[in-house]
């Protein structure tokens, strides 16, 4: 299996500019979560689903920030108009149910926003 | 006041030694404690896993939990060089993995 993807790995964009990012769970993986890191507040949820159906966004920051997952193996998080404090690194996660303990964190999207 | 408080460090110690590594938390409501690992430039991955209060250990690493006083520990025995890494404290209410609440990390240097 190859894991949590997350593309791209970088991104560096200017100011005001559109931000997707996007993640492909582990197959078989019902529950979805996206992370925000920052050294300041360290790892913050952002938005989790389970069944690709939007659970709790309350960590979402703004309505800058959106997140969907359209079917079970893809889900976008998408940042309209970005400001240089979106810059972070975006984790996205999978776990597999009640029957794990542990989610899987992919490798992350590093975003710098000038 | 955030839920998890964890001193993110740095922490350097000498090849060998005995490593402490706490987060304190303030939910009564947390039942189920987690320690993640994660390297440079990569995701985190689940280190340890404990329910309720206790300790658990696997090999070189122990989890300790005090639920009465609200203060979980990971120590780390014979630390090696690949020990150097981020570690985070994680805490949830209900079994499974959902909505996890992250410790700040500490960020752990194991010198030769």
């Amino acid at each position: 299996d190859a894991g949590v993807i997350q593309s791209p790995r970088h991104e560096v964009t200017e100011m005001g500019q559109e931000v997707t990012l996007r993640c492909k769970p582990i197959s078989g993986h019902n529950s979805l979560f996206w992370y925000r890191q920052t050294m300041m507040r360290g790892l913050e949820l952002l938005i989790y689903f389970n069944n690709n159906v939007p659970i709790d966004d309350s960590g979402m920051p703004e309505d800058r920030f959106s997140a969907k997952m359209p079917n079970a193996s893809f889900s976008t998080l998408k940042i309209q108009p970005s400001e240089p404090r979106d810059s972070a690194v975006y984790f996205c996660a999978s776990w597999a149910g009640t029957e794990s303990n542990e989610q899987f964190f992919g490798p992350g999207t590093r975003l710098t926003v000038l | 006041q955030k839920e998890v408080e964890q001193d993110p460090g740095p922490l350097s110690v000498p090849e060998g030694a005995i490593v402490s590594l706490n987060c304190t938390y303030s939910n009564s409501a947390f039942q189920y404690f987690m320690w993640y690992r994660q390297y440079s430039r990569k995701g985190p991955e689940l280190l340890m896993y404990t329910y309720s209060s206790g300790n658990k250990e696997d090999g070189r690493f122990t989890a300790q939990v005090d639920k009465s006083s609200k203060y979980i520990s990971l120590f780390i025995r014979d630390s090696q060089p690949s020990d150097s890494a981020t570690y985070l404290c994680a805490m949830a209410k209900i079994q499974g993995a959902q909505k996890l609440v992250f410790g700040q990390g500490t960020r752990l240097t194991i010198n030769p």
